[in-house]
């Protein structure tokens, strides 16, 4: 079975950081595309990150680039997602994601509470 | 970047069909899309992967009464028979080389 798990959230004043947590399992990790989605209270969903499976590869939104760090460890079937400069607007749920072009398989996520 | 659109809301009685659209930006029609939902306080599930074909391929364990269609830039979701689980928030998205977007969801209500 498919699971991706996150961890890390948690309540932040602005301009701090944090490190997002994904363990996934059920997969053939090291060639998967992974991803991270955040949703804020009451809103849709936006993409934030992405890498390749060698991890070679990362791409941002542009609302992020420059602030957010995503990486992926093989070894732990992990991935990372290095949140600096934080701000209101960063407050959100945020998904790991396995993507086969499409996002096929979605974590619980894990709420990051930007507020002083 | 493709820019998906999406109605903000649908709503349809107990039993009967509703049908859901996507559409592709102007230079982008020709995109695969999939269909996700989200039901109250829950996280997003995959639907179903949707071509400009009209071609779908679902998820593991997504009921029959989900199907897809496209015509032209618009993409489909249709739901029949309509559950009370059913409401929830659907989502579509497409992706390109090195961006992934997403539509700003449907809210479906179930009557």
């Amino acid at each position: 079975e498919v699971q991706m798990l996150e961890s890390g959230g948690g309540l932040v004043q602005p301009g701090g950081s944090l490190r997002l947590s994904c363990a996934a399992s059920g997969f053939t990790f090291s060639t998967s595309v992974m991803t991270w989605v955040r949703q804020a209270p009451g809103r849709g969903l936006e993409w934030v990150s992405g890498l390749s499976g060698s991890g070679d590869s990362t791409y941002y939104a542009d609302s992020v680039r420059g602030r957010f760090t995503v990486s992926r460890d093989n070894s732990k079937n992990m991935v990372y997602l290095q949140m600096d400069s934080l701000s209101a607007e960063d407050t959100a749920v945020y998904y790991c994601a396995k993507a086969s072009g499409y996002v096929e398989y979605w974590g619980l996520g894990t709420l990051v509470t930007v507020s002083s | 970047q493709p820019v998906l659109t999406q109605s903000s809301s649908a709503s349809a009685s107990l039993g009967s069909s509703v049908k859901l659209t996507c559409s592709l930006s102007s230079g982008h029609s020709t995109y695969i899309i999939a269909w996700h939902q989200q039901q109250p306080g829950k996280a997003p599930r995959y639907l179903m992967k949707l071509e400009g074909s009209g071609s779908y391929n679902k998820g593991s364990g997504i009921p029959d009464r989900f199907s897809g269609s496209s015509s032209g830039a618009d993409r489909y979701l249709t739901i029949s028979n309509l559950q009370s689980e059913d409401e929830a928030d659907y989502y579509c998205e497409t992706w390109d080389s090195n961006t992934r977007v997403f539509g700003g969801g449907t809210k479906v209500t179930v009557l």
